[in-house]
């Protein structure tokens, strides 16, 4: 089945401690991104990578960090959270095209005491 | 920067009626697309519908229809026989034909979809 698997789903940590929230797809896809979702803001872009070793920050980057080392993986990586990072976040792969579906995850709703 | 603008944060309706999201947004770009995403308790998002602003043809998917108005810069959604199913939070966006735009969707606020029985 064609999916993007995010984990976990659920996570609370405390300030200064880092996380990871992995992603992985399995259909291939060349384009993947992470998005925030916040009440009143929607989703809003962190980082894109357009490819293996290709990574470029999105509206929102200031915080996060992330690598694609596999074309199929796009962790996002928090070395430092704050209450402000405290979301709902989702990863998302496509084709290159840009009018091609966008898959989703199913979130990672993130807590951060 | 393209913004996109969903000005009813909550709207109900009854079974079987047929309701109208609203969604506008801003661009200088005359190439881009257009889409609408449901988005369940679940929080699984299921892309609905999709536009190409070079066709002048509103998109339809069976229940789900636009009404495309590219001058006005609008991009309504609507649902006929609604059903329970369809109750959800749904998310307009926009995207860039070609360049950086391209490498992203610009999402609007969201529409909170309640169903009545």
């Amino acid at each position: 089945e064609a999916q993007v698997t995010q984990n976990p789903r659920y996570l609370i940590t405390v300030t200064g401690k880092k996380l990871t929230v992995t992603c992985s797809q399995n259909m291939n896809h060349e384009y993947m991104s992470w998005y925030r979702q916040d009440p009143g803001l929607g989703l809003r872009q962190i980082y894109y990578s357009m490819n293996v070793e290709v990574t470029d920050k999105g509206d929102v980057p200031e915080g996060y960090k992330v690598s694609r080392k596999e074309k199929r993986n796009f962790p996002l990586i928090l070395e430092s959270p704050s209450p402000n990072q405290t979301s709902l976040y989702f990863c998302a792969s496509s084709l290159m095209v840009p009018n091609e579906k966008l898959f989703f995850g199913s979130g990672t709703q993130l807590s951060v005491l | 920067a393209q913004t996109v603008t969903q000005s009813q944060p909550e709207m109900s309706v009854q079974e079987a009626e047929t309701v109208t999201l609203s969604c506008t947004y801003d661009t200088s770009e005359s190439d881009y697309y257009l889409f609408w995403y449901k988005q369940p308790p679940s929080r699984q998002m299921i892309l609905v519908i999709r536009q190409e602003a070079y066709k002048q043809q509103n998109a339809t998917e069976n229940r789900f229809s636009v009404n495309f108005q590219k001058a006005a810069k609008s991009f309504s959604l609507k649902i006929s026989d609604s059903q329970l199913g369809d109750a959800a939070m749904y998310f307009c966006a926009y995207r860039d034909a070609w360049g950086q735009g391209a490498q992203k969707l610009v999402f609007g606020q969201g529409t909170r979809l309640t169903i009545n029985p």
